[in-house]
């Protein structure tokens, strides 16, 4: 079946320009996940949503960062006024349970690289 | 919140030996304890998990413990071979999914 998808791809932008970096979930699966990703790091955590609130947004990372997801399906995720050190691969994963389950395993799309110049 | 610490940074063994990666974590509220394995280029993917209320478990060449008291958990490979190479991510799961800063596994053939 169809996985986690995310679009587009690779993403290069100039410095001070907006993106919209988009994700498509497993279809069912209630919970949604943005993470960031820089070159030979960790998964830095940004946000989650359960169906289409959020209720934790405390990782994004300034308020150039926004994300908002509609009818538990597609999730974009936009940073504004885009700086170079938002340079990495952006990943999102759903999962069908809610982040509260005890068993929660996640899928993770392929990714956007993002490369502001 | 949740600090997550993950060691070694990198790793790497001769094919056919065994491979151990440690976590501490340091909420008490985390109930489940998930590892990630990322190759080159790849998404990561689930490949074992465990549950607070469980010691240890096993998925063929594979192992995880917990130690709740403690609060650390391990990943232990054994019989390592070059497709094992990748790298390791572990997380620490209660009201947010907190990912360990990752290990950079390399199997030696």
């Amino acid at each position: 079946g169809a996985g986690v998808s995310q679009s587009p791809s690779n993403k290069v932008t100039e410095k001070g320009k907006d993106v919209e970096l988009r994700c498509d979930p497993i279809s069912g699966h209630t919970a949604l996940y943005w993470y960031r990703q820089r070159l030979g790091q960790g998964l830095e955590f940004l946000i989650y949503f359960q169906g289409n609130s959020a209720p934790d947004k405390s990782g994004l990372p300034s308020d150039r960062f926004s994300a908002e997801r509609t009818g538990e399906s597609v999730s974009t995720l936009t940073i504004q006024r885009t700086q170079q050190e938002d340079s990495a691969v952006y990943l999102c994963a759903s999962s069908f349970r809610p982040l509260a389950a005890s068993y929660n395993e996640q899928f993770f799309g392929p990714g956007t690289r993002l490369t502001v110049l | 919140g949740e600090n997550v610490e993950q060691h070694p940074s990198t790793l790497s063994v001769q094919e056919g030996d065994s491979a151990v990666i440690k976590c501490t974590y340091s909420d008490s509220a985390s109930n489940y304890f998930p590892w990630y394995k990322q190759e080159l280029g790849k998404r990561p993917q689930l490949i074992i998990d465990i549950r607070s209320n469980v010691g240890e478990k096993k998925d063929q060449r594979i192992a995880v413990t917990l130690n709740k008291t403690a609060k650390h958990f391990s990943l232990h490979i054994t019989e390592t071979q070059p497709e094992d190479s990748a790298v390791y991510f572990c997380a620490a799961v209660g009201n947010q999914f907190y990912f360990g800063t990752g290990t950079s596994l390399t199997v030696i053939p």
